[in-house]
Protein backbone atom coordinates (compact mmCIF):
# COMPACT_ATOMS: atom_id res chain seq x y z
CA UNK A 1 0.00 0.00 0.00
CA UNK A 2 0.94 3.35 -0.46
CA UNK A 3 2.93 5.42 2.68
CA UNK A 4 4.44 8.56 3.64
CA UNK A 5 6.38 8.42 6.68
CA UNK A 6 7.91 11.37 8.39
CA UNK A 7 9.37 12.18 11.83
CA UNK A 8 6.65 11.12 14.13
CA UNK A 9 8.50 12.64 17.46
CA UNK A 10 8.96 16.23 17.79
CA UNK A 11 12.28 17.57 16.51
CA UNK A 12 14.42 19.70 19.10
CA UNK A 13 16.78 22.03 17.57
CA UNK A 14 18.95 25.07 19.17
CA UNK A 15 18.46 28.35 17.64
CA UNK A 16 21.06 29.27 15.22
CA UNK A 17 21.54 25.54 13.47
CA UNK A 18 20.60 23.56 11.00
CA UNK A 19 17.09 21.68 11.02
CA UNK A 20 16.58 18.99 8.21
CA UNK A 21 13.61 17.05 8.01
CA UNK A 22 12.55 13.80 6.57
CA UNK A 23 9.85 12.46 3.87
CA UNK A 24 9.95 8.83 2.70
CA UNK A 25 7.63 7.41 0.54
CA UNK A 26 7.06 3.85 -1.02
CA UNK A 27 4.42 2.91 -3.34
CA UNK A 28 4.51 6.18 -5.39
CA UNK A 29 5.75 7.54 -8.06
CA UNK A 30 5.51 11.36 -6.92
CA UNK A 31 5.64 13.58 -10.00
CA UNK A 32 6.31 16.70 -7.50
CA UNK A 33 6.56 16.77 -3.58
CA UNK A 34 5.54 19.52 -1.74
CA UNK A 35 6.18 21.10 1.83
CA UNK A 36 3.95 22.92 4.00
CA UNK A 37 4.08 24.30 7.46
CA UNK A 38 1.22 24.53 9.95
CA UNK A 39 0.82 26.17 13.37
CA UNK A 40 -1.66 25.07 15.79
CA UNK A 41 -5.40 26.09 14.55
CA UNK A 42 -4.48 27.25 11.08
CA UNK A 43 -4.38 26.26 7.39
CA UNK A 44 -1.20 24.95 6.32
CA UNK A 45 0.96 27.49 4.32
CA UNK A 46 3.03 26.52 1.06
CA UNK A 47 6.57 26.58 1.40
CA UNK A 48 8.38 24.64 -1.24
CA UNK A 49 7.50 22.64 -4.69
CA UNK A 50 10.16 20.25 -6.54
CA UNK A 51 9.44 18.38 -9.42
CA UNK A 52 10.90 14.92 -10.01
CA UNK A 53 13.49 15.78 -12.25
CA UNK A 54 15.03 18.61 -9.73
CA UNK A 55 17.32 17.12 -7.13
CA UNK A 56 17.63 20.36 -5.09
CA UNK A 57 14.84 23.80 -4.78
CA UNK A 58 16.42 26.38 -2.25
CA UNK A 59 14.06 29.65 -1.21
CA UNK A 60 15.86 31.70 1.33
CA UNK A 61 17.09 29.83 4.40
CA UNK A 62 15.08 26.25 2.85
CA UNK A 63 16.14 23.92 1.34
CA UNK A 64 14.78 20.85 -0.47
CA UNK A 65 16.17 18.13 -1.86
CA UNK A 66 14.52 14.94 -3.76
CA UNK A 67 15.87 11.77 -4.32
CA UNK A 68 13.48 9.67 -6.42
CA UNK A 69 16.13 6.71 -6.25
CA UNK A 70 15.88 6.54 -2.68
CA UNK A 71 12.30 7.96 -2.49
CA UNK A 72 12.91 10.61 0.05
CA UNK A 73 13.03 14.26 0.27
CA UNK A 74 14.62 16.57 2.76
CA UNK A 75 14.13 19.52 3.88
CA UNK A 76 16.57 21.86 5.62
CA UNK A 77 16.20 25.25 7.53
CA UNK A 78 19.39 26.82 7.84
CA UNK A 79 20.20 29.49 10.77
CA UNK A 80 16.54 28.61 12.28
CA UNK A 81 15.16 30.78 14.82
CA UNK A 82 11.96 30.14 17.57
CA UNK A 83 9.50 31.70 15.00
CA UNK A 84 9.84 28.67 12.80
CA UNK A 85 8.59 26.39 15.49
CA UNK A 86 5.62 24.41 13.19
CA UNK A 87 4.52 21.40 12.25
CA UNK A 88 6.17 20.48 8.74
CA UNK A 89 4.25 18.58 6.24
CA UNK A 90 5.36 16.92 2.85
CA UNK A 91 2.57 16.08 0.42
CA UNK A 92 3.05 14.10 -2.94
CA UNK A 93 0.98 14.05 -6.28
CA UNK A 94 1.51 11.55 -8.74
CA UNK A 95 0.27 13.56 -11.47
CA UNK A 96 -2.46 12.25 -12.18
CA UNK A 97 -4.68 14.15 -9.64
CA UNK A 98 -7.07 11.28 -8.91
CA UNK A 99 -6.22 10.68 -5.63
CA UNK A 100 -5.39 14.40 -4.68
CA UNK A 101 -2.86 15.45 -2.78
CA UNK A 102 -1.86 13.04 0.23
CA UNK A 103 0.13 13.96 2.99
CA UNK A 104 2.08 13.09 5.72
CA UNK A 105 1.32 13.38 9.38
CA UNK A 106 4.08 16.06 9.90
CA UNK A 107 6.99 16.53 11.65
CA UNK A 108 6.75 19.14 14.82
CA UNK A 109 9.90 21.38 14.65
CA UNK A 110 11.30 22.88 17.89
CA UNK A 111 13.68 25.75 18.10
CA UNK A 112 14.53 26.08 21.48
CA UNK A 113 16.58 29.67 21.95
CA UNK B 1 -5.44 40.36 -2.38
CA UNK B 2 -7.40 38.83 0.50
CA UNK B 3 -6.45 34.69 1.42
CA UNK B 4 -9.16 31.84 1.39
CA UNK B 5 -11.95 32.07 3.43
CA UNK B 6 -13.88 29.75 5.68
CA UNK B 7 -17.11 29.73 6.96
CA UNK B 8 -18.61 29.02 9.61
CA UNK B 9 -14.81 28.66 11.81
CA UNK B 10 -16.48 26.56 14.38
CA UNK B 11 -19.95 24.14 14.69
CA UNK B 12 -21.01 22.40 17.13
CA UNK B 13 -23.73 19.63 15.54
CA UNK B 14 -25.47 16.48 17.07
CA UNK B 15 -25.01 12.86 15.56
CA UNK B 16 -27.61 12.14 12.54
CA UNK B 17 -27.74 16.40 11.58
CA UNK B 18 -26.34 17.50 8.65
CA UNK B 19 -24.06 19.85 7.76
CA UNK B 20 -22.80 22.23 5.16
CA UNK B 21 -19.85 24.57 5.10
CA UNK B 22 -18.22 27.33 3.11
CA UNK B 23 -15.18 28.20 0.97
CA UNK B 24 -14.22 31.54 -0.70
CA UNK B 25 -10.88 31.07 -2.75
CA UNK B 26 -8.35 33.51 -3.65
CA UNK B 27 -9.41 35.76 -6.40
CA UNK B 28 -9.09 34.31 -9.83
CA UNK B 29 -8.03 30.83 -8.43
CA UNK B 30 -10.48 28.47 -9.87
CA UNK B 31 -9.93 25.20 -8.29
CA UNK B 32 -11.03 24.31 -4.86
CA UNK B 33 -10.09 21.19 -2.73
CA UNK B 34 -11.38 20.22 0.43
CA UNK B 35 -9.40 18.03 3.33
CA UNK B 36 -10.32 17.07 6.41
CA UNK B 37 -7.75 16.83 9.08
CA UNK B 38 -8.05 14.72 12.47
CA UNK B 39 -5.05 13.48 15.06
CA UNK B 40 -5.08 9.94 14.03
CA UNK B 41 -5.24 10.29 10.19
CA UNK B 42 -3.54 13.84 9.57
CA UNK B 43 -5.08 15.48 6.42
CA UNK B 44 -7.24 13.32 4.15
CA UNK B 45 -8.00 14.61 0.70
CA UNK B 46 -12.06 14.57 0.18
CA UNK B 47 -12.53 16.14 -3.70
CA UNK B 48 -11.56 18.84 -5.88
CA UNK B 49 -13.77 20.96 -7.84
CA UNK B 50 -13.17 23.29 -11.07
CA UNK B 51 -15.02 24.72 -13.40
CA UNK B 52 -18.44 23.41 -11.06
CA UNK B 53 -17.49 20.26 -11.77
CA UNK B 54 -16.17 17.45 -9.34
CA UNK B 55 -12.41 16.15 -10.46
CA UNK B 56 -11.34 14.09 -7.84
CA UNK B 57 -12.92 12.71 -5.02
CA UNK B 58 -11.18 10.89 -2.33
CA UNK B 59 -12.01 7.79 -0.26
CA UNK B 60 -14.83 9.01 1.52
CA UNK B 61 -18.65 7.73 1.64
CA UNK B 62 -21.13 9.36 -0.01
CA UNK B 63 -22.78 11.13 3.11
CA UNK B 64 -19.68 13.86 2.01
CA UNK B 65 -20.72 15.86 -0.75
CA UNK B 66 -19.71 19.51 -2.04
CA UNK B 67 -20.57 21.43 -5.65
CA UNK B 68 -18.93 24.43 -6.65
CA UNK B 69 -20.46 27.74 -7.90
CA UNK B 70 -19.76 29.66 -10.98
CA UNK B 71 -17.69 32.08 -9.21
CA UNK B 72 -15.62 29.90 -7.90
CA UNK B 73 -17.13 29.62 -4.22
CA UNK B 74 -17.44 26.24 -2.96
CA UNK B 75 -19.94 24.08 -0.42
CA UNK B 76 -19.23 20.96 1.53
CA UNK B 77 -22.29 19.15 2.75
CA UNK B 78 -21.86 16.05 5.20
CA UNK B 79 -25.05 14.16 5.93
CA UNK B 80 -25.89 11.98 8.95
CA UNK B 81 -23.27 13.24 10.66
CA UNK B 82 -21.26 10.66 12.78
CA UNK B 83 -19.18 10.94 16.04
CA UNK B 84 -16.37 10.47 13.94
CA UNK B 85 -16.90 13.02 11.53
CA UNK B 86 -15.78 15.77 13.98
CA UNK B 87 -12.64 17.02 12.84
CA UNK B 88 -10.99 20.12 11.12
CA UNK B 89 -12.45 20.74 7.05
CA UNK B 90 -9.93 22.61 5.40
CA UNK B 91 -10.83 24.24 1.60
CA UNK B 92 -7.14 25.07 -0.35
CA UNK B 93 -7.59 26.76 -3.61
CA UNK B 94 -5.21 26.72 -6.52
CA UNK B 95 -5.09 28.92 -9.65
CA UNK B 96 -5.59 26.03 -11.97
CA UNK B 97 -6.33 22.16 -11.73
CA UNK B 98 -4.28 20.40 -9.62
CA UNK B 99 -2.79 20.45 -6.62
CA UNK B 100 0.42 22.66 -7.02
CA UNK B 101 0.99 25.41 -4.41
CA UNK B 102 -2.31 25.06 -2.30
CA UNK B 103 -3.68 28.37 -0.42
CA UNK B 104 -6.04 26.63 2.69
CA UNK B 105 -8.16 28.77 4.90
CA UNK B 106 -8.02 28.79 8.20
CA UNK B 107 -10.55 26.06 8.00
CA UNK B 108 -13.51 24.95 10.01
CA UNK B 109 -13.94 22.94 13.41
CA UNK B 110 -16.75 20.62 13.40
CA UNK B 111 -17.80 18.96 16.82
CA UNK B 112 -20.57 16.35 16.40
CA UNK B 113 -21.59 15.25 20.16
Amino acid sequence: SQKIEQNSEALNIQEGKTATLTCNYTNYSPAYLQWYRQDPGRGPVFLLLIRENEKEKRKERLKVTFDTTLKQSLFHITASQPADSATYLCALDEGGGADGLTFGKGTHLIIQP
Amino acid sequence: KAGVTQTPRYLIKTRGQQVTLSCSPISGHRSVSWYQQTPGQGLQFLFEYFSETQRNKGNFPGRFSGRQFSNSRSEMNVSTLELGDSALYLCASSRDRGYNEQFFGPGTRLTVL
